[in-house]
């Protein structure tokens, strides 16, 4: 099983702020990469994935990837409330195959 | 158009007892996978299926656990002589096919085994 490792949590941020959420996977051929949200209580959806190093911005959400390191980060900006749920990372090491982490729980404050 | 469904939503049963659980994938979709997540866990990979075949079952727990996919469409999670470790929600996902690595999650069946 490759391993794939998030701090599990709980992220407490006041609305507004930035997030920052982090994954560390063991497998360096791994080549794509992936942020589910999971509210409470439902399933997983995609809001970000990321191939290349570097930054990959979509909306308020940042995924940032070092393969180097065999990291990955997902940036929430100006959290809001509804960004209160469980961060899923994800990484696909063969052509069909994703390993998640743990998850982290985000808690947003109002 | 329609997600991907799983059905029931909610399952209790006894402990020794069969279950079958049900997933209805995205239509198209090829790829099919079995997922498990406990309480505060992350998923653990079950099953893949790849149109009617599934070349990797290596999530399985054991033996008593079995799933097939009839038409490359429906697929069917059994689990036999259920225990108590195996109460967990259980997720099906689809994908379109190996050009695409997005998985698109069903709602999740929720298993407790009394």
């Amino acid at each position: 099983q490759k391993e794939v490792e998030q701090n599990s949590g709980p992220l407490s941020v006041p609305e507004g702020a930035i997030a920052s959420l982090n994954c560390t996977y063991s497998d360096r051929g791994s080549q794509s990469f992936f942020w589910y949200r999971q509210y409470s209580g439902k399933s997983p959806e995609l809001i970000m994935f990321i191939y290349s190093n570097g930054d990959k911005e979509d909306g308020r959400f940042t995924a940032q990837l070092n393969k180097a390191s065999q990291y990955v980060s997902l940036l929430i900006r100006d959290s809001q409330p509804s960004d209160s749920a469980t961060y899923l990372c994800a990484v696909r090491y063969n052509d069909y195959k994703l390993s998640f982490g743990a998850g982290t729980t985000v808690t947003v404050r109002a | 158009g329609a997600g991907v469904s799983q059905s029931p939503s909610n399952k209790v049963t006894e402990k020794g007892k069969d279950v079958e659980l049900r997933c209805d994938p995205i239509s198209g979709h090829t790829a099919l996978y079995w997922y498990r997540q406990s309480l505060g866990q992350g998923l653990e990979f079950l099953i893949y299926f790849q149109g009617n075949s599934a070349p990797d079952k290596s999530g399985l727990p054991s033996d008593r656990f079995s799933a097939e996919r009839t038409g490359g469409s429906v697929s069917t999670l059994t689990i036999q002589r259920t225990q108590q470790e195996d109460s967990a929600v259980y997720l099906c996902a689809s994908r379109a096919g190996r050009s695409t690595d997005t998985q698109y999650f069903g709602p999740g069946t929720r298993l407790t085994v009394l």
